[in-house]
């Protein structure tokens, strides 16, 4: 157990719809992560918050967006969901900017866009 | 896109045996880590190897990093059916930012 929560852990959504996961960081740690992981492959970087601010983002178009509140927990929100959204949704949380860090990960939303 | 790539893909090995995992990168990195994840659940951190280092212990884990080849291993030890999982290797590429490229994992099976 990382302290790193997620929720809802599975959700299905059509087409077009709209989606907003979840995640409440490790206590103490500043910076929340988002990535992407379809069946049988590697994470992929979303982007990260630092702060309450966005701090780098992947190769994702504007339809994914996130924020990240005053007690550093984050939302992930896509837009218009496509089929090839499916994938877990995974977010991970550090401390501080700087300095090579550890990420912790939360268990994952596994999400099915039909 | 990832930045490098694990291999095999794919180990299966005895109770008992050590099983090594190689993962290859593209560009200067860093650090270089090593999570584990079973049956597509939340990754757990096994180790964390910086540029200038060449070489990590964590109990039964072993893990390399030659910088000038751009690779990596992961060793691990008189396996246990528990050690069954997929391993990935992550990349943090400048200024330990913790944005991790991820490889696409090897997927290790320990029979019993």
């Amino acid at each position: 157990e990382t302290g790193v929560t997620q929720s809802p852990t599975h959700l299905i959504k059509t087409r077009g719809q709209q989606v907003t996961l979840r995640c409440s960081s490790q206590s103490g740690h500043n910076t929340v992560s988002w990535y992407q992981q379809a069946l049988g492959q590697g994470p992929q970087f979303i982007f990260q918050y630092y702060r309450e601010e966005e701090n780098g983002r992947g190769n994702f178009p504007p339809r994914f967006s996130g924020l990240q509140f005053p007690n550093y927990s984050s939302e992930l929100n896509v837009n218009a969901l496509e089929l090839d959204d499916s994938a877990l949704y995974l977010c991970a949380s550090s401390f501080e900017k700087g300095g090579a860090k550890t990420q912790y990960f939360g268990p994952g939303t596994r999400l099915l866009v039909l | 896109s990832q930045q490098g790539e694990e291999d095999p893909q794919a180990l299966s090995i005895q109770e008992g045996e050590n099983a090594t995992m190689n993962c290859s990168y593209k560009t200067s990195i860093n650090n270089l880590q090593w999570y584990r994840q079973n049956s597509g659940r939340g990754l757990v951190h096994l180790i964390l190897i910086r540029s200038n280092e060449r070489e990590k212990h964590s109990g039964r884990l072993r893990v390399t990093l030659d910088t000038s080849k751009k690779s990596s291993s992961l060793l691990i030890t008189a396996s246990r059916a528990a050690d069954t999982a997929s391993y990935f290797c992550a990349t943090d590429r400048s200024s330990n930012t913790g944005k991790l490229i991820f490889g696409q994992g090897t997927t290790l099976q320990v029979k019993p």
